[in-house]
């Protein structure tokens, strides 16, 4: 069975800081999918970043940016110049890469990230 | 805007009542989503994926006849909590996946208190 593990449960930042949000997996599969999502307190889910295991290149979205090492198996969230918006609860999800599609996301414990202003 | 929909956003019940909550996707069509589960202060827990047309595929530990889903379309999916008990109080939020471009799409989610 796949895992998540988030070993942070709770990190700070001051506000235009950096801050790595920190996430291991283990698998036997080759080919998945690695994300991170942001639920603030509405509690909606919404997508940070995503990667796909055979792609060696790091995906970034603006200010996030994650440090992929698939022998390591992990998968680390960098967000640049932390905003007070970014103040959130972060999960790291994995999702095997099947063909049907028919798989739902295994997802860590969770960082909750506090900005101070 | 909204690619998934669900409903109610929140809802409150008497032990031994059942409760149903919607999951539709605006979008596309989906053969398939997925329903969650995220107690307070916890992570979402996969409880089962629901096919369209075909029976729904439930995770170790998730009581089937507990948990009834049924996904009648391509665009609607619904979770029944029959029985509910005070213990069943959660959030629960669905997902939809999209063929097209592999994201999953989640639901705002919905808040169950069984009194």
């Amino acid at each position: 069975a796949q895992t998540v593990t988030q070993s942070q449960p709770e990190m700070s930042v001051q506000e235009a800081e950096t801050v790595t949000l920190s996430c291991t997996y283990d698998t036997s599969e080759s080919d998945y999918y690695l994300f991170w999502y942001k639920q603030p307190p509405s509690r909606q889910m919404i997508l940070v970043i995503r990667q796909e295991a055979y792609k060696q290149q790091n995906a970034t979205e603006n200010r996030f940016s994650v440090n992929f090492q698939k022998a390591a198996k992990s998968f680390s969230l960098k967000i640049s110049d932390s905003q007070l918006g970014d103040a959130a609860m972060y999960f790291c999800a994995y999702r095997i890469l099947s063909g049907g599609g028919a798989d739902g996301l295994t997802f860590g414990k969770g960082t909750h990230l506090i900005i101070q202003p | 805007g909204a690619v998934v929909s669900q409903h109610p956003s929140w809802v409150i019940c008497k032990s031994g009542t059942s409760v149903k909550i919607e999951c539709r996707s605006l979008d596309f069509q989906a053969t398939t989503m997925f329903w969650y589960r995220q107690f307070p202060k916890q992570s979402l827990m996969l409880m089962a994926t629901s096919n369209e047309g075909s029976k729904a595929t439930y995770e170790q530990g998730v009581e089937k006849d507990k948990f009834l889903i049924n996904h009648a379309s391509l665009t609607l999916s619904t979770l029944t909590v029959t029985s509910a008990h005070p213990e069943d109080s959660s959030f629960y939020i669905c997902s939809v996946h999209s063929y097209n471009t592999g994201e999953l799409f989640f639901g705002e989610g919905s808040r169950l208190t069984v009194l």
